[in-house]
């Protein structure tokens, strides 16, 4: 069945990095532009990344602009984000999205804790 | 702030309508599609409407949306407990060259 399975979080300090994963299937990952969503603890979503399905284009919210890097690995159908001097602001519970009719399929989500 | 504005919380009785405004500008709901999610603690976000005012297959039709000039709405009629939850509107932004999403909204259905 079509499914998005994110992994990778954690607890982490202050200035440290962290590669979240998101695994396709079921759908022709190659075929699709994905996108990455957060949500902080008691706030709302969050748009944080996006990549074009053919890896052409990528765009960060200002937010993580500079720090954040959304990749993509076809051969894999996985999409990633890494996160570099993470912020305890950057906590959040990590969702993938695939982008169909709007954002028809979603992962479960990751969490990330930054903290010392 | 978000750049496209909810109101925080709606409310209304079992089986009544409830309408839940997204405001946003010309450079996003003005010139690209509406979507909308409905979003319960510790799941996945559930896409209820895009392009917006269509629904994805297995969404009931007492989900419905619209838009007008800058601003897109959700409608949702007869009212269930099992509707609530928060609810979220998403455009891609032109000027920002980013998706934003409204600030949500909680449904209380009571």
């Amino acid at each position: 069945q079509v499914q998005l399975v994110e992994s990778g979080g954690g607890v982490v300090q202050p200035g440290r990095s962290l590669r979240l994963s998101c695994a396709a299937s079921g759908f022709t990952f190659s075929s699709h532009t994905m996108h990455w969503v957060r949500q902080a603890p008691g706030k709302g979503l969050e748009w944080v990344a996006v990549i074009k399905y053919d890896g052409s284009s990528r765009f960060q919210a200002d937010s993580v602009k500079g720090r954040f890097t959304i990749s993509r690995d076809d051969s894999k159908t996985s999409v990633y984000l890494y996160m570099n001097s993470l912020r305890p602001e950057d906590t959040a519970v990590y969702y993938c999205a695939r982008q169909g009719a709007g954002l028809d399929v979603w992962g479960q989500g990751t969490t990330v804790t930054v903290s010392s | 702030q978000s750049v496209l504005t909810q109101p925080p919380s709606v409310s209304a009785a079992p089986g009544q309508k409830v309408i839940i405004s997204c405001s946003g500008s010309s450079s996003n709901i003005g010139i690209q599609p509406a979507s909308w999610y409905q979003h319960l603690p510790g799941t996945a976000p559930k896409l209820l409407i895009y392009d917006n005012d269509k629904r994805p297959s297995g969404i009931p039709d007492r989900f419905s949306g619209s838009r007008s000039g800058t601003s897109a709405t959700l409608g949702i009629t007869g009212l269930q407990t099992g509707d609530e939850a928060d609810y979220y509107c998403l455009a891609w932004d032109e000027s920002l060259t980013a998706g934003v999403f409204g600030g949500g909204t909680k449904l209380t259905v009571l």
